[in-house]
């Protein structure tokens, strides 16, 4: 089952511009909602999380939006740069105790052009 | 900093063939995951253990087995190797912390199987 929808699927934004990436989601019982950055050759790490009593989170360039009316939440990229390039994946969490898992994404390629 | 090390970066095997994934983790985390990493459908959970001698079945567990006999030591077996089963292998290990968690990945596995 697909518990988990992202959009887009790649993306390409000028240098300086604003990259929005979003995932919707069906399992109400998520209450954890981070994302995770990826760079080619390496594992993802975790970038920013938000947890549902928020509508929003900013950590420098990084901001999470939480709807959890509409089940979705989405990130952006503020002043995007090519050093952002890489790919990105929602991962909320199901199950907010120990033993809860991550459910990934499609994951969104981002390039950020010079 | 956490490290996650799996022990091949690269691994070609033949189709029939039990092939053995480690992952080692330096931080004495409780949890370890292993997923599998394909383009378009993001990372899929196959197994994950919250102690020694634990574990339990993610979403994709078919063909696969894990064994923890150490905390640090998280191994993911394929018993006969197919080729539907070339992809990347990820390792994660994760703290259970005060509600914001962390999964560390390591830097992959890419399996071919022919």
């Amino acid at each position: 089952q697909q518990q988990v929808k992202q959009s887009p699927q790649s993306l390409i934004v000028q240098k300086g511009g604003i990259s929005i990436i979003n995932c919707a989601y069906e399992n109400t019982a998520f209450d954890y909602f981070p994302w995770y950055q990826q760079f080619p050759g390496k594992g993802p790490a975790l970038l920013i999380a938000i947890r549902p009593d928020v509508s929003e989170k900013k950590e420098g360039r990084f901001t999470i939006s939480f709807n959890k009316s509409a089940k979705q939440f989405s990130l952006h990229i503020m002043d995007s740069q090519p050093g952002d390039s890489a790919t990105y994946f929602c991962a909320p969490k199901q199950g907010s105790s120990n033993t809860g898992k991550l459910i990934f994404g499609q994951g969104t390629t981002l390039q950020v052009k010079p | 900093d956490v490290k996650v090390t799996q022990s091949s970066r690269y691994l070609v095997k033949r189709t029939g063939e039990k092939v053995f994934l480690e992952c080692v983790q330096d931080m004495d985390h409780e949890n370890m995951f292993w997923y599998r990493q394909d383009p378009g459908l993001g990372l899929r959970l196959i197994y994950f253990s919250y102690d020694v001698k634990m574990k339990e079945k993610g979403d994709i567990p078919e063909g696969y087995s894990v064994s923890r006999e150490k905390k640090e030591r998280f191994s993911l077996i394929l018993e006969s190797a197919s080729t539907n089963q070339t992809s990347m292998y990820l390792c994660a290990s994760e703290s259970p912390g005060t509600g914001f968690f962390k999964q560390y990945f390591g830097p992959g596995t890419r399996l071919t199987v022919t």
